[in-house]
Formats: C-alpha cells, structure tokens, sequence
C-alpha cells in the first residue's frame, strides 16, 4: 500500500508534445504538493494544493498546469516540452499546509529529446 | 530573507567513521521549523526528522543525532559510525508560516559511504 504513488514512474518524449503525471496519496492528507528536481538536485516547489485550493504557484512557466479533482490526487500537466524541462518530477503530501513532514512519492523522470 | 546553507557539497568517508552534515539557517521569523530528509541512490525523498525553534534539545535516534543551536543558526546533523547504506544526498530544510507556507530547501549534501 504505497502512501504516494506516481504514474508513470519514467516518461520519454519529444520537444513540442503534451503530457501528464499523476499523483495520488492514500495518506488523507489536505495538502499535496509538486517539485521540480533538476540534474544537480536542487528541489524547487512548483505548486501546492490544499484541500483542492491552488495556495503555491511559483514562477513556473504556463506550460505546467496542476489539476486537484479531489484532495486525494493531484495531477500535473505540461504543454508544449521543452528540453528544459527535463528533470524528476516528485509529488508530496503533508497532514495540513502547516509545517508537517512531507511523504514523496517515487518520483517521474521525465526526458524530452 | 529565509535561506538554507549546506556549505558541504560532497563528502566522502570510510565506513565507521563519524560524520557531521552542517546546515546554517536564516530567517527573521521567531517560530520555525527545520526539517532534515533523506535521498539514497534510489531516489525517494525520505523525511528523518522535525524540530521546531522553541526546542533546542538535540536529539538522538539509533545513529543519528541532531544539533540544534539557535545562537549559531545551525541544524547539524550526526551520522556515528557511518554504514555504506547512509551513502545519499541529504537536504536541511526550512519552514516559517510567514514563507507562503512553503519549505525552503538546502541544496544538499551527497554522503558517500566506502566499505
């Protein structure tokens, strides 16, 4: 029983195309969040959604739109790739949006050529 | 500003040896959290552990123990007697409710293990 999981877990693409990650988390959390982890491991918080309310958007481009159908999952979708983009896509989970540890999921490698 | 240093980048030790991971923090507020998490070669993020700014008591699990010292702004974190499988990135972090409710984050440092 996985309390965050990721799908797909590695994602290959072209420049130019449109793809989605999804997260779910059976932790009953409020809050879920989305980091970008590039080549060097430097975490950056992309977003966060607490009890499907957007309360993070951090300076991300508009290519990466985050969905929250319900607070149990939360999805994100980029448009148009970019060889930049190329990183590890981690999704998390707190109790509340307050100062909890946060459970990652395993991770999405994504790789644009 | 809130900013957290992890000055050391890498570090490399032979197994059984002691190793400190340094992490200096900023921040004006008075009520914070620090937060240190694990990343193995694997590449899940795992949470060690949480301390808030009003307990300054270290603390000790198993091998680990952590260094809290408000008048020095660190959060260092102890490794005694290291094993090849404590080998990852570790990352300090920071919490403040004034942040956007967002953890600041080292850059981490990467603990290589050798047998």
């Amino acid at each position: 029983d996985t309390a965050v999981s990721q799908t797909p877990k590695y994602l290959v693409t072209q420049m130019g195309n449109d793809k989605s990650i999804k997260c779910e988390q059976n932790l009953g959390h409020d809050t879920m969040y989305w980091y970008k982890q590039d080549s060097k491991k430097f975490l950056k918080i992309m977003f966060s959604y607490n009890n499907k309310e957007l309360i993070i958007n951090e300076t991300v481009p508009n290519r990466f739109s985050p969905k929250s159908p319900d607070k149990a999952h939360l999805n994100l979708h980029i448009n148009s790739l970019e060889l930049g983009d190329s990183a590890v896509y981690f999704c998390a989970s707190s109790l509340t949006s307050g100062p909890h540890e946060q459970y990652f999921g395993p991770g999405t490698r994504l790789t644009v050529t | 500003a809130q900013k957290v240093t992890q000055a050391q980048t890498e570090i490399s030790v032979v197994e059984k040896e002691d190793v400190t991971l340094d992490c200096v923090y900023e921040t004006r507020d008075t009520t914070y959290y620090l937060f240190w998490y694990k990343q193995p070669p694997s590449g899940e993020l795992v949470f060690l552990i949480r301390r808030n700014s009003f307990d300054e008591q270290n603390e000790i699990s198993g091998r680990y123990s952590w260094n809290f010292q408000k008048s020095t702004s660190s959060f260092n974190f102890t490794i005694t007697a290291s094993q090849v499988v404590d080998s990852a990135v570790y990352f300090c972090a920071l919490f403040n409710a004034g942040n956007n409710r967002k953890l600041i984050w080292g850059l981490g440092t990467s603990l290589a293990v050798n047998p």
